[in-house]
């Protein structure tokens, strides 16, 4: 029973170079979001996605790019990184049943160096 | 959009004391407030919820209380525990969504001391 499952754990970047951080889940969630976690500011939405196929920017959206290719997965791409996006990046999915709330993948460290 | 502020950004408290965080919020259509802890290197993981329509909800050492005129809830958590040192983060989700997303606050560092 994986629930929400994040690749890589750890990455670092040169400026300019782009990456795909990957999420997949096994807990039937429809919506899924991707949040960045940074000192003394809290969860951020960066994107979101309500269903398969579709998707939505959230309050940090600008140098980011989603894809919801199915069901299960939902990545996020840093197309030319900048050291601004020095961050940790969180996936989550929306449950459907007791407890509400999301549950969150185990985080993603990246470095733009 | 949304904005959920929280306070404090640091709290200490003394095992067994109690801790009160307090978190508001500007969307008067909000619905449901979640509360998470983060342990250090971890995940957040949901410890408590509430939705609009009641004004309190506890669960053995924890509870939050809405106050939806002033816009605003708090977690209390009594008999604190060293284990209970960690993150906590308030969250709103705007009504406007037809998702759950969430908003988060800035957090608090929670640290019980022996």
């Amino acid at each position: 029973n994986a629930g929400v499952t994040q690749t890589p754990k750890f990455q670092v970047l040169k400026t300019g170079q782009s990456m795909t951080l990957q999420c997949a889940q096994d807990m039937n969630h429809n919506s899924m979001y991707w949040y960045r976690q940074d000192p003394g500011m809290g969860l951020r939405l960066i994107y979101y996605s309500a269903s398969e196929g579709t998707t939505d920017k959230g309050e940090v959206p600008n140098g980011y790019n989603v894809s919801r290719l199915n069901k299960r997965e939902f990545s996020l791409r840093l197309e030319s990184a900048a050291p601004s996006q020095t961050s940790v990046y969180f996936c989550a999915g929306e449950n459907l049943a007791p407890p509400y709330g999301y549950t969150f993948g185990s985080g993603t460290r990246l470095t733009v160096v | 959009g949304e904005n959920v502020e929280q306070h404090p950004s640091t709290l200490s408290v003394q095992e067994g004391d109690s801790a009160v965080i307090k978190c508001t919020y500007s969307d008067s259509a909000s619905n449901y407030f979640p509360w998470y802890k983060q342990e250090l290197g971890k995940r957040p993981q949901l410890i408590i919820d509430i939705r609009s329509n009641v004004g309190e909800k506890k669960d053995q050492r924890i509870a939050v209380t809405l106050n939806k005129t002033a816009k605003h809830f708090s977690l209390h958590i009594t008999e604190t525990q060293p284990e209970d040192s960690a993150v906590y983060f308030c969250a709103a989700s705007p009504l406007s969504s037809n998702t759950g997303k969430l908003i988060f606050g800035q957090g608090t560092t929670l640290q019980v001391k022996p």
